[in-house]
């Protein structure tokens, strides 16, 4: 059974960048059926679309966080990763991976979150 | 990009009642690319709903999914208790994924 397990800082500082890293078991995220993403939830709100990624590296990313935002994959270790640089308290949020299964439209897997506070 | 928005905000019902979520799109949503997650407290979302009425794997069949174009509608026919949660519509299109803002149903 695929799973997909969120890994990275807990805390970072104002002004500093966010990385986050999700490692998938299970499955192969070489496979050419899926693509990857991050997806984050505020405390107590909804959720936002960050940015996803293919196996090729080819990425799209949510317009009004674009200029911060940059995705790798590392197909190697079956992992892809999150990088958003200039955070401020309000990047303070839960972040989940998930994966994109094309033939939904959605995504239809996800990790269980990870909660980054932004706090000096 | 398209907004979608979601009503009510809050839907407050008793087990064994039928509820019935909105999702309206500012623009037409191709290829029925509507999608419908449940999230509980503490939980990542659950896929219920893609293409607009198809139902996931091993989701039970009293989750319905109706609509196109901008309106979409998510039905849960007789609530059981586990259904109380935050319910998300989602759209892909042109590269880029839109939430709603959810709807809340809980226990009247």
């Amino acid at each position: 059974q695929m799973q997909l397990q969120e890994s990275g800082p807990g805390l970072v500082k104002p002004s500093e960048t966010l990385s986050l890293t999700c490692t998938v078991s299970g499955a192969s995220i070489s496979g050419n059926n899926y693509d990857w993403g991050w997806i984050r939830q505020p405390p107590g709100k909804g959720l936002e679309w960050i940015a996803n990624i293919y196996n090729s590296g080819y990425t799209y990313y949510n317009p009004s966080l674009k200029s911060r935002v940059t995705m790798s994959v590392d197909t190697s270790n079956n992992q892809f990763s999150l990088k958003l640089m200039s955070v401020t308290a309000a990047d303070t949020a839960v972040f989940y991976c998930a994966r994109r299964n094309p033939r939904v439209g959605g995504f239809d897997s996800w990790g269980q979150g990870t909660l980054v506070t932004v706090s000096s | 990009e398209i907004v979608l928005t979601q009503s009510p905000g809050t839907l407050s019902l008793s087990p064994g009642e039928r509820a019935t979520l909105s999702c309206r799109a500012s623009q037409s949503v191709s290829n029925n690319y509507l999608v419908w997650y449940q999230q509980k407290p503490g939980q990542a979302p659950r896929l219920l709903i893609f293409g607009a009425s198809r139902r996931a794997t091993g989701i039970p069949d009293r989750f319905s999914g109706s609509g196109s174009g901008t309106d979409f509608t998510l039905t849960i026919s007789r609530l059981e208790p586990e259904d109380f949660a935050v319910y998300y519509c989602q759209q892909y299109g042109t590269s880029a994924f839109t939430f709603g803002p959810g709807t809340k149903v809980d226990i009247k």
